[in-house]
């Protein structure tokens, strides 16, 4: 069954640093999304993308974060200048229709430890 | 806005018991509801879903009721076996806030043999 793979598994980075966390979607997916689960706490949207803009984006993702479909597999998210309590664990998810009902598909996640 | 709620747990089961999950939602339309599962060092991966009304989702012995006069989507499962023992989240999404989907916290379930 196709998977949503996201590497690095884990990656650990000086505060105040840049960090890009990278994610392939499925492929025939069209609609792709990254949420956060800090330690201990609910799992929380991020930004959702689709046709190579942002199509939705909540509070959380302020002017430190972007992301990017630089080729035609990958979807980037990157932190600009890295914060402690940007530790979380980042999962990307695609989908292949967009729809309240149509289900997402998420990759293993990426620990991101802030030192 | 819209939110879910999931029971606390742990929940602690011996192989066979009946589990429950109880979810509840706040949601201002008429949301798609979820159950994700996270095994240990996985992803989370769909369990099962419903799209409106009465609609009853399952997959792997588990299943779920859309309630909508208790705005609920309790999961169950008659008889729980170790392999089950994972994190259970219950999500909905709202179409008309676009396909964000909003998480409950999590209930980790534990079943010993």
């Amino acid at each position: 069954e196709p998977e949503v793979t996201q590497t690095p598994s884990h990656q650990v980075t000086q505060m105040g640093q840049e960090v890009i966390l990278r994610c392939v979607p499925i492929s025939n997916h069209l609609y792709f999304y990254w949420y956060r689960q800090i330690l201990g706490q609910k799992v929380e949207f991020l930004v959702s993308f689709y046709n190579n803009e942002i199509s939705e984006k909540s509070e959380i993702f302020d002017d430190q974060f972007s992301v990017e479909r630089p080729d035609g597999s990958n979807f980037t998210l990157k932190i600009r200048s890295t914060k402690l309590e940007d530790s979380a664990m980042y999962f990307c998810a695609s989908s292949s229709m967009q729809g309240s009902n149509q289900p997402q598909h998420f990759g293993d996640g990426t620990r991101l430890s802030i030192l | 806005g819209d939110s879910v709620t999931q029971m606390e747990g742990p929940v602690t089961l011996s192989e066979e018991a009946f589990l429950t999950i109880n979810c509840t939602y706040t949601a201002t339309g008429y949301p798609s509801l979820f159950w994700y599962v996270q095994y240990p060092g996985e992803g989370l991966q769909l369990l099962l879903k419903a799209t409106k009304a009465d609609d009853k989702g399952s997959n792997k012995g588990f299943e779920a009721t859309y309630r909508k006069e208790t705005t609920s989507f309790h999961l169950e499962k008659g008889s729980v076996q170790v392999s089950d023992s994972a994190v259970y989240f219950c999500a909905l999404s709202e179409g008309r806030s676009g396909t964000a989907l909003i998480f409950g916290k999590g209930t980790t379930l534990s079943v010993s043999s």
